[in-house]
């Protein structure tokens, strides 16, 4: 099993450009979510799904557009980079329900927008 | 909505002692699950332990451990016999066991250091 799978592992943007950061897991799980992380302020939430078809906003959605036309995948997009979305993307997935709690995490994308 | 609290941006412990992190939490329900990560200069994430709010029991797992006070929304964990591998950021995590699922709500983070 791969696990959670987060491509590219780093990328510099210019301000204006678009991307998308993508992600994939393998273990079949509903719910998948990208969080970003910045020096002292932990990781926050920007979007999220329950399953295929669904998403719904987190924290700190602005800027940011996702969609989940599958299971295993869940592409977190850029449309109009910003410096202020400088910092490391986290994408995370679980099971959905009360029993299987733990969340997997990608390794992380660092982007830097210039 | 609920938020998490770490009020010790940094820590350090002498190798092989004892290091406790606090953590606070809010929260207006009565089911949840609380977790702490580590995440190493690897960036990756990894689950050190995980507490169900309906167990009184304290969660273990080698040499880390937890006092979960439920009425004082407290979960702070304890690392035991430190290793210089234990130097890593700690992240405190809720979340709701409402139906459906919910989102990690996590704490800004405790850098720790292993001093050898």
């Amino acid at each position: 099993n791969a696990g959670v799978t987060q491509t590219p592992k780093f990328q510099v943007l210019k301000t204006g450009q678009s991307m998308t950061l993508q992600c994939a897991q393998d273990m079949n799980h509903e719910y998948m979510s990208w969080y970003r992380q910045d020096p002292g302020m932990g990781l926050r939430l920007i979007h999220y799904s329950v399953g295929a078809g669904i998403t719904d906003q987190g924290e700190v959605p602005n800027g940011y557009n996702v969609s989940r036309s599958t299971t295993e995948d869940f592409p977190l997009r850029l449309l109009s980079a910003a410096p202020s979305q400088t910092s490391v993307y986290f994408c995370a997935s679980s099971y959905r329900g009360i029993l299987d709690t733990e969340a997997f995490f990608g390794q992380g994308t660092r982007l830097t927008v210039v | 909505a609920q938020t998490v609290t770490q009020s010790q941006p940094e820590m350090s412990v002498q190798e092989a002692e004892t290091v406790t992190l606090s953590c606070t939490y809010d929260t207006s329900e009565s089911d949840y699950y609380l977790f702490w990560y580590k995440q190493p200069p690897s960036r990756q994430m990894i689950l050190v332990i995980r507490q169900e709010a309906y167990k009184q029991q304290n969660a273990t797992e080698n040499r880390f451990s937890v006092n979960f006070q439920k009425a004082a929304k407290s979960f702070s964990l304890k690392i035991s016999d430190s290793q210089l591998g234990d130097a890593a950021m700690y992240f405190c995590a809720y979340r709701s066991a409402s139906s459906g699922n919910t989102p990690l709500v996590f704490g800004k983070g405790t850098r720790l250091s292993v001093i050898a």
